[in-house]
């Protein structure tokens, strides 16, 4: 079975750029996660869809980004404009449904973003 | 105080040795304790959760201590491939299922 995938591996844009992020979480995992870690810093949660309704938003860090998954499957991240602040890695994981209990969340290898 | 801290490390120890990492973390209303592993440049892999009556997983074993809200992993004849850096991940599960990370803790094991 196909693991969490993200594209692309890796991106470098110039401050003021657009960059859209793609996650392809685990087919039947109704649960997907955006996390990030900035250098020198732990891994942070953006966000989490169940299905493809935002079911907790709050660690996204401002307007600049904006997460959307259409249709339930895959999920893009878009930060517009980018800052230099907003270099990191951004990890996306997904989770089956579970009734009461946190199911394992399963990573992607991650998106490393670097803002020149 | 951070939600989740842990001591950065690295812990330097040679093959065949026995080392125990510590966690703890600030919200009491935590329900779920897990350990993570990350190698360098790599995604974060679940090594095994955390329950309170301690569990064993091979030469692993985490214990979980609510009153003192304090996690531990211990890893017994360390192995070069243990390398890694090992996070603790506490769910407060109001609801959601957001997973809160330490910074992680460094093991460097050597021949």
């Amino acid at each position: 079975e196909a693991g969490v995938t993200q594209f692309p591996s890796h991106s470098v844009i110039e401050k003021g750029q657009t960059v859209t992020l793609r996650c392809d979480p685990i087919s039947g995992h109704d649960n997907l996660y955006w996390y990030r870690r900035v250098m020198g810093k732990e891994i942070k949660f953006l966000l989490h869809f169940v299905k493809e309704s935002k079911q907790d938003e709050s660690g996204m860090p401002n307007n600049r980004f904006l997460a959307e998954r259409t249709g339930g499957t895959y999920s893009t991240l878009k930060v517009q404009p980018a800052e230099l602040e907003d270099s990191g890695v951004y990890f996306c994981a997904s989770s089956q449904e579970m009734q009461g209990r946190t199911d394992t969340q399963y990573f992607g290898p991650g998106t490393r973003l670097t803002v020149l | 105080r951070k939600e989740v801290e842990q001591d950065p490390g690295p812990f330097n120890v040679p093959e065949g040795a026995t080392v125990a990492f510590n966690c703890t973390y600030s919200n009491s209303a935590s329900q779920s304790f897990f350990w993570y592993r990350q190698d360098c440049r790599k995604e974060p892999k679940l090594l095994m959760s955390v329950y309170s009556s301690g569990n064993e997983d091979g030469r692993f074993t985490a214990q979980l201590n609510r009153a003192s809200q304090y996690i531990s992993l211990l890893i017994r004849d360390s192995k070069l491939s243990d390398s890694a850096t090992y996070l603790c991940v506490v769910n407060t599960n109001s609801g959601y299922s957001t997973l809160t990370f330490g910074k992680g803790t460094m093991l460097l094991v050597s021949p």
